[in-house]
């Protein structure tokens, strides 16, 4: 079966310090890949979404980066944390095909706070 | 754009009590329909889905209908648990062109179910 893991799943960082949050799926080839943020209240933002190694897609313009270095990988970086950057990120993953009936899968979350 | 709109949380229920948690969507051509349910402090999980006008979802107790002619897709379940206390989300997937398939999220309904 498949499964996805995020790490860590609690990170406390001081303003202006890098970030790199892992996520990894297992089970599965060639998955599209995506990292949300849910901030303060119960909305979901996508950040990024990856539909192959080293492919990319940013959804808002912001202090975040992603990478896909290996087909089940998926990293989110920042060089300088921002107080902004404070709040609960998900990685999810779908399968690539070319029907709709997919749901996402979600990791339990990484909950960063920034000092 | 495709969007969803749920009904305003929070919303509090005692045990046993009837459930409807109200969702609408917008979206061009025929879009799959999907619940999550987020427990406090983790990810997302698949509760139910629907790929087709009239299909029903259901999964531990809680049921959707997909109707194509109001564009809902209402939850719905019988009696409530304490346990079923979470923030549950609406969601719609349409194809959006090659392999890179988003989900669009409602923002949440926070339900709470006290003893």
């Amino acid at each position: 079966s498949q499964t996805i893991h995020q790490w860590p799943a609690t990170l406390v960082q001081p303003v202006g310090s890098p970030l790199s949050l892992e996520c990894t799926v297992e089970g599965t080839s060639n998955p599209n890949l995506y990292w949300y943020r849910q901030a303060a209240g119960r909305g979901l933002q996508l950040l990024f979404y990856s539909v192959g190694i080293g492919q990319i897609s940013s959804e808002v313009p912001q202090n975040l980066s992603a990478s896909r270095p290996q087909d089940r990988q998926f990293i989110l970086s920042s060089k300088k944390l921002l107080l902004s950057d404070s709040g609960f990120y998900l990685c999810a993953w779908t399968d690539r095909g070319h029907y709709s009936n997919q749901p996402q899968h979600f990791g339990d979350g990484t909950r960063l706070s920034i000092l | 754009g495709d969007s969803v709109t749920q009904m305003e949380g929070p919303v509090t229920l005692s045990e046993e009590a009837f459930l409807t948690i109200n969702c609408t969507y917008t979206a061009t051509g025929y879009p799959s329909l999907f619940w999550y349910v987020q427990y406090p402090g983790e990810g997302l999980q698949l509760l139910l889905k629907a790929t087709k006008a009239d299909d029903k979802g259901s999964n531990k107790g809680f049921e959707a209908t997909y109707r194509k002619e109001t564009t809902s897709f209402h939850l719905e379940k019988g009696s409530v648990q304490v346990s079923d206390s979470a923030v549950y989300f609406c969601a719609l997937r349409r194809l959006s062109g090659g392999s890179n398939y988003k989900l669009t999220f409602g923002k949440g309904t926070l339900l709470t179910v006290n003893p």
